[in-house]
C-alpha cells in the first residue's frame, strides 16, 4: 500500500497563474482532507470530502476549488494563485464513520506539496 | 471557535533528558490526537485518547487526556535524537474533522 500520495512535491507558482494539487489514497478511506501549513499556525483545513462526489469548505478556502470525482482521489485547484498562497499542502484521509470503533478522527497524510508563489 | 495551544513552542534538550509538552483548550473534545511530523513529511499519528483521565503509553512516550478532557500532555522519556520533530495535537471537531494545535518543536541533541 502507497497509503496517501501528491503530486507534485514542489511547485513554483507566478502570481495569477492556476494549478492543480493531486492526492491519492489507496486505503478505500471515505473521507478526504486538503490542509495548508504556515509556520507558528499549525494545520489549517481548506476543504474536505465525505464522500464521492462532495466537498465542503473547511477554515480557509477563500481562493481554492476542489473535487472528488473518485472515491481515491482529491484534487485542489487554484485558479488564481497569490503571494499569501505560499506555504506546504497536505492531504489526509480517514475512515470516516465507516471505519473500525474509535478510528473515524483519524487521519493518515500524505508527504505534502511545497508551493511558492512569486 | 475551539482552539487548542500547544507549549512550549520550542524545545531543545540533551539526549537522555526528560519533557512534557502541553495541549490546552477552554472547549470539550469527543477525543484527542497526537501526531509526530518529521521536515519534508506529513503528520504521523501517535495515539488517540478518548476517556477522561486516560494514560497512554507508547515505548518513552506517555500521552495523558484531562479528566475534564479539554487538555492532554505528552510526557517523553530519557529522550532521544530520534524524538526530535513537531508534535502536533488534534481534537475531534466535529463532522470527523479535526482542530490542530499549532505545535511544539522538539530538538534533541546527541
Amino acid at each position: 500500500n502507497a497509503g496517501v500520495t501528491q503530486t507534485p512535491k514542489f511547485r513554483v507558482l507566478k502570481t495569477g497563474q492556476s494549478m492543480t494539487l493531486l492526492c491519492a489514497q489507496d486505503m478505500n478511506h471515505e473521507y478526504m482532507y486538503w490542509y495548508r501549513q504556515d509556520p507558528g499556525m499549525g494545520l489549517r483545513l481548506i476543504h474536505y470530502s465525505v464522500g464521492e462526489g462532495t466537498t465542503a469548505k473547511g477554515e480557509v478556502p477563500d481562493g481554492y476549488n476542489v473535487s472528488r470525482l473518485k472515491k481515491q482521489n482529491f484534487l485542489l485547484g487554484l485558479e488564481s494563485a497569490a503571494p499569501s498562497q505560499t506555504s506546504v499542502y497536505f492531504c489526509a484521509s480517514s475512515y470516516g464513520d465507516r471505519g473500525p470503533p474509535g478510528s473515524s478522527y483519524e487521519q493518515y497524510f500524505g508527504p505534502g506539496t511545497r508551493l511558492t508563489v512569486t | 471557535t475551539q482552539l487548542l495551544e500547544q507549549s512550549p513552542q520550542f524545545l531543545s534538550i540533551q539526549e537522555g533528558e526528560n519533557l512534557t509538552v502541553y495541549c490546552n483548550s477552554s472547549s470539550v473534545f469527543s477525543s484527542l490526537q497526537w501526531y509526530r511530523q518529521e521536515p519534508g513529511e506529513g503528520p504521523v499519528l501517535l495515539v488517540t485518547v478518548v476517556t477522561g483521565g486516560e494514560v497512554k503509553k507508547l515505548k518513552r512516550l506517555t500521552f495523558q487526556f484531562g479528566d475534564a478532557r479539554k487538555d492532554s500532555s505528552l510526557h517523553i522519556t530519557a529522550a532521544q535524537p530520534g524524538d526530535t520533530g513537531l508534535y502536533l495535537c488534534a481534537g475531534a471537531g466535529g463532522y470527523n474533522k479535526l482542530i490542530f494545535g499549532a505545535g511544539t518543536r522538539l530538538a534533541v541533541h546527541p
